[in-house]
């Protein structure tokens, strides 16, 4: 079956844009989680959805944000994007939670100039 | 908080060698626990999970992990180390609302 699909695979903005990411799960899972990873921070969560509704938030700023929709792709945003803000984004789905396990896709590579 | 601690940012092994790469948690009740393997420029993908039951997990690529309660952790080894294996490994803590949490990650050589 098809993995994790995130688009695009690399980005270029610059410092003040914004951004939209997308994410297409494996079919039937209902579950999409976001991650941050940088060198500095390693991965770092950020959101999860469950259904169209947000079950969990990290601590990132209001800038960051994300919707699922009702066949459970789902896009994160970033606004006011700021050099900091540089990172590899990671998508995960899983079926319904943790106990069935994540699969990751292959991250969309955004860099802030 | 539920943690992990992954001791090691580096390991080097010989080809053919055992491969031992060590995750610590902290948790009050048993956690679900994950290890994690990431090439470069590539996302993760997941080696072997621990929920209930077995202690024992064993994984793909000839991984496997043992949940020791008693010393709070879940080390990942392989008998023989293959070049293909030379990646990062991550261990993970589910926490709060399916929440995974990250150790630091271990970068893996593998010398022929």
């Amino acid at each position: 079956k098809a993995g994790v699909t995130q688009t695009p695979r690399y980005l270029i903005k610059t410092r003040g844009q914004q951004v939209t990411l997308s994410c297409s799960p494996i079919s039937g899972h209902r579950s999409v989680s976001w991650y941050q990873q940088t060198p500095g921070q390693g991965l770092q969560f950020l959101f999860e959805y469950f259904s169209e509704t947000q079950r969990n938030k990290g601590n990132f700023p209001g800038r960051f944000s994300g919707r699922q929709f009702s066949n459970s792709r789902s896009e994160m945003n970033v606004s006011t994007l700021e050099l900091g803000d540089s990172a590899l984004y990671l998508c995960a789905s899983s079926f319904r939670g943790a106990f069935y396990g994540y699969t990751f896709g292959s991250g969309t590579r955004l860099t802030v100039v | 908080a539920q943690s992990v601690t992954q001791l090691g940012s580096h390991v080097s092994v010989s080809e053919g060698a055992l491969v031992l790469l060590r995750c610590n948690y902290s948790s009050s009740v048993p956690p679900y626990l994950f290890w994690y393997v990431q090439y470069p420029n590539q996302g993760l993908q997941l080696l072997l999970k621990y929920t209930t039951g077995a202690t024992l997990v064993k994984g793909i690529n000839g991984f496997e992990a043992e949940f020791k309660k008693s010393e709070t952790s879940f080390h990942l080894t392989k008998p023989s180390a293959h070049m293909s294996d030379a990646a990062e490994y991550f261990c993970a803590v589910e926490t709060s609302g399916s929440r995974l949490t990250f150790g630091e990650g271990t970068q893996l050589t593998v010398n022929p």
